[in-house]
């Protein structure tokens, strides 16, 4: 079955680059995508990466997949106290309709 | 658009008693879904809809929980009789179809404490 596994936490200061790991267990994923949940607000959409892509870029985040690991990342350039969130990343399986499976977040922390 | 939107964004209630969240989802979208967040068991899928039919239920914990979608504009989540232990925030998310990526668009969230 579907499994998506993430770092519980991570810390960084300011500036600093941040980079956020998922695994995942399904070879037939099509789309992964990032997710950011600021305090009391929903999952907001950050950026998706189509499974036969293995890098993308957008401003300060960047997305590596490697499909043969299973192995998702995404780094955020110069990191700033309000990108402090929980992340979560999710893949969207072949032959499951809309579903997506959802990692259970990383939090970050950024220190001034 | 407007994004998806939920009502009420905070409900308090006691235990016992039917609580009812509401969901619109954006517009043209065919897909929704019902998910459940608490800090123990994290992001759970509750349901989803695909053009206002329920496709997939299992994620609903037990018979006093139901979801209706009487239009594509419209969705209820309904708990009764409401429990402590079903405090969390429900989030309601829409999707397009199969021309689409799949990403999936949240809403705010409802708040729900039981007391």
């Amino acid at each position: 079955g579907e499994d998506v596994e993430q770092s519980l936490f991570l810390s960084v200061r300011e500036g600093d680059s941040s980079v956020i790991n998922c695994t995942y267990t399904d070879s037939s994923s099509t789309y992964l995508y990032w997710y950011k949940q600021e305090p009391g607000a929903g999952l907001q959409l950050l950026t998706y990466i189509f499974s036969n892509m293995d890098m993308k870029q957008d401003q300060r985040l960047t997305v590596l997949l490697n499909k043969k690991d299973k192995h998702l990342s995404l780094r955020i350039a110069d990191t700033q106290t309000g990108d402090s969130a929980i992340y979560f990343c999710a893949e969207k399986v072949n032959n499951a309709g809309n579903m997506l499976t959802f990692g259970g977040g990383t939090r970050l922390m950024v220190k001034p | 658009d407007a994004g998806v939107i939920q009502s009420p964004r905070h409900e308090v209630t006691e235990m016992g008693q039917e609580v009812t969240l509401r969901c619109k989802p954006i517009s043209g979208h065919d897909y929704l879904f019902w998910y459940r967040q608490t800090m123990m068991r994290g992001l759970e899928l509750l349901i989803y809809f695909n053009n206002n039919v329920p496709i997939d239920d299992s994620g609903m914990p037990e018979d006093r929980f139901s979801a209706k979608m009487p239009n594509a504009s419209f969705s209820t989540l309904k708990i009764q009789p409401s429990e402590p232990r079903d405090s969390a925030v429900y989030f309601c998310a829409s999707s397009l179809g199969p021309s689409g990526s799949y990403e999936q668009y949240f809403g705010p969230g409802t708040r729900l404490t039981v007391t």
